[in-house]
């Protein structure tokens, strides 16, 4: 089945060690994005790519960062520099500029992961 | 710049109720689209629709149905007897292009929706 996966769905860590989130999709999709959720403020996006070699940061990427080897994954780490990153966070995918149908920027979601840290 | 505002943060009813989740949406660019999406407590965002900004006609997809109307500036989002399965947060997204074609989406902050049994 084609999708995005997500791991691990629960994670616990210690004040001050890096983690990271693995997302990974077999939709053969370009543009990759990584959101964080907490609750009543929706999504808020972290970083994002378009092309594989290639990122760029969203509205909240203070204490994260990411990297783009290959087009099927998107790695997200969240650093000790984050000053608050337990939170509920969520890959996404999207047909991307590049693909043959226009993107209307309608996204695929992962089953998310839920980061506490304690 | 744009914004989605979902300003109905929870919303419970009666199985078998209709009920209406609003969205009003702010824009300057005249091509957008609009999005549905529905989130149920295993955490996955699960895409309902889809309308582009130049097609204001309405959609009925079973108990389903939207109504878009950009003389306001909303997209309302209606269930029509509502079932204990419809329980989730329900989130409403503008996606418009930014410069080299990269499509930027903006949330709302979701409705939680509660149907009682």
């Amino acid at each position: 089945d084609g999708g995005i996966t997500q791991s691990p769905k629960y994670l616990f860590r210690k004040e001050g060690q890096n983690v990271t989130l693995s997302c990974e999709q077999n939709l053969n999709h370009d543009a990759m994005y990584w959101y964080r959720q907490d609750p009543g403020q929706g999504l808020r996006l972290i970083y994002y790519s378009q092309i594989v070699n290639d990122f760029q940061k969203g509205d909240i990427a203070e204490g994260y960062s990411v990297s783009r080897e290959k087009k099927e994954s998107f790695p997200l780490t969240v650093t000790s520099a984050q000053k608050n990153p337990t939170a509920f966070y969520l890959c996404a995918s999207s047909i991307g500029i590049r693909g043959r149908v226009v993107d209307t920027g309608e996204l695929f979601f992962g089953e998310g992961s839920r980061l506490t840290v304690l | 710049a744009q914004k989605v505002t979902q300003a109905q943060t929870e919303i419970s009813v009666v199985e078998k109720e209709d009920v209406t989740l609003d969205c009003v949406y702010e824009t300057r660019d005249t091509t957008y689209y609009l999005f549905w999406y529905k989130q149920p407590p295993s955490g996955e965002l699960v895409f309902l629709i889809r309308r582009n900004s130049f097609d204001e006609q309405n959609e009925i997809s079973g108990r389903y149905s939207w109504n878009f109307q950009k003389s306001t500036s909303s997209f309302n989002f209606t269930i029509t007897a509502s079932q204990v399965v419809d329980s989730a947060v329900y989130f409403c997204a503008l996606s418009e292009a930014e410069s080299g074609g990269y499509q930027k989406v903006t949330f709302g902050t979701g409705t939680k929706l509660q149907v009682i049994p």
